[in-house]
C-alpha cells in the first residue's frame, strides 16, 4: 500500500459522537486526499491537502473537517457522526497535483455509525 | 445523473476469456482517463492511464478511449482468477489539481 497506513481500520460509533481517522505516509509526498466509497457511487473526494496546513474541500465535504500539521499525517474528523457517514474511507497520496500523476491509496477504514 | 456511469456487474467469465469493461461519461471536458483495480478489502491501485483518445496496451491490458462517444473501455486478455476484483474507471478534465471523478466500479469474477 505504498507506505500508507490508516487507523483505525474498523470503527463502530454512535450518532452524534466525534470521530477522527488518521492517515500516515512514509513517502514524503506533498499531496494527500480523503475519499469515501459507497456502493454504486465509487470514490468521492471529501478533502485534500497540498501541503502542511494547506487544505481544500472536495465534492462531499459537508460534515467533515481535516487537518495536516505534519507532512506525513492527514486527519479526517467527523464532528458529529451521522448514519449517512457510514462508509469506507480511503486516504490517498500523490507526489504531484496533476492528473498524470498516480494516486496511491491506503487500505481503508470501515466506519459504521449506528 | 452521474457524470460517470459504470455497470456494477458482477461480470463472470471463465478463465482465459477476454474481459470487456466500459464506462460512459457526460462531461466532454474529461481528457485524462484511468482504470483502477480494487481487490476486496483493499485500496484501489492504478492499472492504466490514457490521455485523450486512442488505445494503450500494457501486457494483457488494453485501454481504449473514444471521446466522440464519451466512452472508455478496458480489455483484459487471457483472464486469470487473480484478475477477480472490482475495476473502477476514473477521469479528470484538467491535468492540474489531480481531482478525479470515479465510476461506481464493475465487479469481475474469473472462474477457474
Amino acid at each position: 500500500d505504498a507506505g500508507i497506513t490508516q487507523s483505525p481500520r474498523h470503527k463502530v460509533t454512535e450518532t452524534g459522537t466525534p470521530v477522527t481517522l488518521r492517515c500516515h505516509q512514509t513517502e514524503n509526498h506533498r499531496y494527500m486526499y480523503w475519499y469515501r466509497q459507497d456502493p454504486g457511487h465509487g470514490l468521492r473526494l471529501i478533502h485534500y491537502s497540498y501541503g502542511v496546513k494547506d487544505t481544500d474541500k472536495g465534492e462531499v465535504s459537508d460534515g467533515y473537517s481535516v487537518s495536516r500539521s505534519k507532512t506525513e499525517d492527514f486527519l479526517l474528523t467527523l464532528e458529529s457522526a451521522t448514519s449517512s457517514q457510514t462508509s469506507v474511507y480511503f486516504c490517498a497520496i500523490s507526489e504531484r497535483a496533476d492528473s498524470t500523476d498516480t494516486q496511491y491509496f491506503g487500505p481503508g477504514t470501515r466506519l459504521t455509525v449506528l | 445523473q452521474k457524470e460517470v456511469e459504470q455497470d456494477p456487474g458482477p461480470l463472470s467469465v471463465p478463465e482465459g476469456a477476454i474481459v470487456s469493461l466500459n464506462c460512459t461519461y457526460s462531461n466532454s471536458a474529461f481528457q485524462y482517463f484511468m482504470w483502477y483495480r480494487q481487490y476486496s478489502r483493499k485500496g484501489p491501485e492504478l492499472l492504466m492511464y490514457t490521455y485523450s483518445s486512442g488505445n494503450k496496451e500494457d501486457g494483457r491490458f488494453t485501454a481504449q478511449v473514444d471521446k466522440s462517444s464519451k466512452y472508455i473501455s478496458l480489455f483484459i486478455r487471457d483472464s486469470q482468477p487473480s484478475d477477480s476484483a472490482t475495476y473502477l474507471c476514473a477521469m479528470s478534465a484538467t491535468a492540474a489539481g489531480n481531482k478525479l471523478t470515479f465510476g461506481g466500479g464493475t465487479r469481475v469474477l474469473v472462474k477457474p
